[in-house]
């Protein structure tokens, strides 16, 4: 069975900074899919971004971008310039291939951005 | 287009009272997804549904039932409720003929099982 792990309960940042959220995961895949979704207060689920693992370069969305360290399992989110729209929880997750259909979340990481 | 559409938002239950969670979504997605979200544990897969008459469990289906009703409309029932199914609870659909499926989420429903 596949994990996710997000080892950092809480994080906060001063508007304008950077911050980074890690992620790390256990798998005996080769070829998989890795995601980062967003939940405001409102509790929607947003997808920020995502990666699929046979692809060696990092995914980018505007002002979030991944490290993909796949022979360490490692899957962090970099959020730059960030907002205070960008206060939320975000959630890791995994699906083992594409037809597997289900996705495995971490715990996830409580960002609070500071004005 | 209004996405992933769940009823109730809120429901109080008393332990041992039924209900169904009702979710539809307008994306004319194959597949729908039921999750349960507890604090600190993330969201947890309860049932699936790779398409209109087929239903999967997932990683908690203890407690639970489903019906897809048509391609639309993905329920979830709670005949006997107990309090460890005080929850979230979000409905989700992707398009399985897509070669990425990208998950849409409903609202959510916030139940309390007194």
């Amino acid at each position: 069975a596949q994990t996710v792990t997000q080892s950092q309960p809480e994080m906060s940042v001063q508007e304008a900074e950077t911050v980074t959220l890690s992620c790390t995961y256990d798998t005996s895949e080769s070829n998989y899919y890795l995601f980062w979704y967003k939940q405001p207060p409102s509790r929607q689920m947003i997808l920020v971004i995502r990666q699929e693992a046979y692809k060696q370069q990092n995914a980018t969305e505007n002002r979030f971008s991944v490290n993909f360290q796949k022979a360490a399992k490692s899957f962090s989110l970099k959020i730059s310039d960030s907002q205070l729209g960008d206060t939320a929880m975000y959630f890791c997750a995994f699906m083992k291939h594409a037809n597997d259909e289900k996705l495995t979340f971490g715990t996830g990481t409580r960002l609070t951005i500071i004005p | 287009n209004a996405g992933v559409t769940q009823t109730p938002k809120f429901q109080v239950l008393k332990t041992g009272q039924s209900m169904t969670l009702q979710c539809a979504q307008d994306m004319n997605h194959n597949s729908m997804y039921w999750y349960r979200q507890d604090p600190g544990m993330g969201l947890r897969l309860i049932y699936y549904s790779a398409s209109e008459g087929t239903t999967d469990k997932g990683e908690v289906p203890n407690g639970y039932n489903v019906s897809r009703l048509n391609k639309r409309e993905f329920s979830l029932r709670l005949e006997s409720a107990a309090p460890s199914q005080t929850s979230v609870y979000f409905c989700a659909s992707s398009d399985r003929d897509r070669v990425f499926q990208e998950q849409f989420f409903g609202p959510g429903t916030r139940l309390t099982v007194l």
